[in-house]
Order: structure tokens, then C-alpha cells, then sequence
């Protein structure tokens, strides 16, 4: 049982580059998420989805785009990479919208 | 602005003493109140949380105190032990909302010496 898988682990990425990361769940989770963790700020929401085909904005979505093809699988995408965006990436899912979400690994962006 | 605010934001306790995380927060929506337990290299596990119907809940050697007038919270591990070392995050949701309406702290990298 896998439960949420992240790739890739880790990224380096030149300024205005792009890039996506996946994330993959095998519990059958409507609802997933994407996190971006920085020093002294915690797990910050980018943008997040309530099931198949849907997305919607988080607290911090700016520069980033995100799509839901499958149930199982969430994309989060940077069209054109900037040193702000060099962070830890989380993705997690969760049942329903109110149950305990599950957490990836994580993924470490840097933007040179 | 960060709607729940963390201190420490680091802690280095020795084996067998009492580790100590403050939360506040102001949104007076917030009534679920998880912590989470975050080692190198992992993402965020649920530790343990509380509903404000009760000043406090214990698991094991981790409990939560929770002061509603105050609207703060605090995770309290006692006997403290090297395997603790990790980075916790308070965190603050509202029920009515969902977790897209979470809200975490900063974090607190904690340091248990043997």
C-alpha cells in the first residue's frame, strides 16, 4: 500500500524553465492537495481538487497551475520557474472534505 | 499574515525532559486543532488533536492543552525521548469549512539530546 507517491524527489531548474510534478494516490481519495512548505511559514496551499476534472485555488496559487485527469493522479505545474518557487513541495489527499489528509514525501524544487 | 502562530521555532530538550509548543490563533471559525509530527525527508503525519469541547486530550506521552478564552494550544510531550526529534506543526481548521481552510503554523524543529 503505497498511499500517496510523489515525483520526482528532488529538481533542479534554471529560471524560466517548467516543469511538473506528480503526485499519485491508491486510496481512493476524492479530494488532493498541493503544499508548498518554506522556513518559517509552515505548509502553505497552492491549489487543490475536490475529484476528477475539478481544481480550485488555495492561498497561494500564483505561478503555479495544477490538473486532474484521473482520480488518482494530481499534476502541479510551473510554466516558467522563478527563485521564489524553490521550496518543498507536498501533495496529500484526503477521503472526503473533512477527513484527514495523507501526506507525500515531498518533493525539493530548487530555482537557480 | 500567518493565522496561527508557532514558538518556538526551535526547541533542543534533553532525554527524559518535557517538550513544550505553543499555538494562538484568531479566527474564532477554527474548532479542530491537529498537530503534526514531520521527520527529515517525510511529509507531516497527524500526532494527535483536539476538538475545543475539552481543555485537553493525552496519547501516550503527548498531550494537548487547549485554552478557548485564550484561543491558544499547546502539545506537551513528556519524556521527551531522541526519537521525538522532528519538526511539529500546529494546525487550525473549521469544521463548517474544509481542509482546504487548514491553517499551519510554522513549525517548531525540536531537538532531543540523549
Amino acid at each position: 500500500n503505497a498511499g500517496v507517491t510523489q515525483t520526482p524527489k528532488f529538481r533542479v531548474l534554471k529560471t524560466g524553465q517548467s516543469m511538473t510534478l506528480l503526485c499519485a494516490q491508491d486510496m481512493n481519495h476524492e479530494y488532493m492537495y498541493w503544499y508548498r512548505q518554506d522556513p518559517g511559514m509552515g505548509l502553505r496551499l497552492i491549489h487543490y481538487s475536490v475529484g476528477e476534472g475539478t481544481t480550485a485555488k488555495g492561498e497561494v496559487p500564483d505561478g503555479y497551475n495544477v490538473s486532474r485527469l484521473k482520480k488518482q493522479n494530481f499534476l502541479l505545474g510551473l510554466e516558467s520557474a522563478a527563485p521564489s518557487q524553490t521550496s518543498v513541495y507536498f501533495c496529500a489527499s484526503s477521503y472526503d472534505r473533512n477527513t484527514e489528509a495523507f501526506f507525500g514525501q515531498g518533493t525539493r524544487l530548487t530555482v537557480v | 499574515q500567518q493565522q496561527v502562530k508557532q514558538s518556538p521555532q526551535s526547541l533542543i530538550v534533553q532525554k527524559g525532559g518535557i517538550s513544550i509548543i505553543n499555538c494562538a490563533y484568531e479566527n474564532t471559525a477554527f474548532d479542530y486543532f491537529p498537530w503534526y509530527q514531520q521527520f527529515p525527508g517525510k511529509g507531516p503525519a497527524l500526532l494527535i488533536a483536539i476538538r475545543p469541547d475539552v481543555s485537553e486530550k493525552k496519547e501516550g506521552r503527548f498531550t494537548i492543552s487547549f485554552n478557548k478564552s485564550a484561543k491558544q494550544f499547546s502539545l506537551h510531550i513528556m519524556d521527551s525521548q531522541p526519537g521525538d526529534s522532528a519538526t511539529y506543526f500546529c494546525a487550525a481548521f473549521p469544521s463548517l469549512g474544509g481542509w482546504d481552510d487548514m491553517r499551519f503554523g510554522a513549525g517548531t524543529r525540536l531537538t532531543v539530546k540523549p
